[in-house]
């Protein structure tokens, strides 16, 4: 089973601020990586796909980068609605076993 | 705009079955390249997936839970659905059903059922 772990497990930040969540994977998965958004009491929302592709709808604000085992997902400049947690999830192999992060919750400073 | 919901009961004793339907409106749940598959959340933690399906009836499922779990399709309802057997207190959760993109990416997501397990 591929592990995935997430850092920092929270962050505490000001609006405005530049955010940057990191995700690792103990094996590669090349770019078959996404993450999603769950806000409080709400499910998830797929933010990128395929490492760095903005899933639609989602703002510019998000970017995601990285492939084997490093990936990175930046938030450009926090907005109110972007406190939340933010989980990475891989979907290597075919069929995928997919699992996810243990998530990284980013909270107001 | 597609959407999922979850039903069935919010309570189950242990060593029974859980049971939850996912009801999937705004499309057809046999379209080509539409997947579909159950995640839960147990409270306050991560997401764990538990498995997926294709209309035609293809299935794969997390080897953890893979003993205990069966998912099936019901084209004439538009439905899909999860039976995990002999739960304990570690089952219970808030439990999401989604499509899969190609099979590969969670892109459209219920809003979860709660599922307690106790006597």
């Amino acid at each position: 089973e591929i592990v995935m772990t997430q850092s920092p497990v929270t962050l505490s930040v000001s609006p405005g601020e530049r955010v940057t969540l990191s995700c690792r994977a103990s094996q590669s998965v090349g770019s078959n990586l996404a993450w999603h958004q769950q806000r409080a009491g709400q499910a998830p929302r797929l933010l990128i796909y395929g490492a760095s592709t903005r899933a639609a709808g989602v703002p510019v604000r998000f970017s995601g980068s990285g492939s084997g085992t490093e990936f990175t997902l930046t938030i450009s400049s926090l907005q109110s609605e972007d406190f939340a947690v933010y989980y990475c999830q891989q979907y290597d192999d075919w069929p995928p076993a997919f699992t996810f992060g243990p998530g990284t919750k980013v909270d107001i400073k | 705009q597609l959407q999922l919901q979850e039903s069935g009961p919010g309570l189950v004793k242990p060593s029974e079955t859980l049971s939850l339907t996912c009801t999937v409106s705004g499309g057809s749940i046999s379209r080509a390249n539409y997947y579909w598959g159950w995640i839960r959340q147990p409270p306050g933690k991560g997401l764990e997936w538990i498995g997926s399906i294709y209309y035609s009836g293809y299935t794969w499922y997390n080897l953890s839970l893979k003993s205990r779990v069966t998912i099936s399709v019901d084209m004439s309802k538009n439905q899909f659905a999860l039976k995990l057997s002999s739960v304990t207190a570690a089952d219970t959760a808030l439990y999401y059903c989604a499509k899969l993109g190609d099979g590969r990416l969670f892109d459209y997501w219920g809003q979860g059922t709660l599922v307690i397990v106790s006597s």
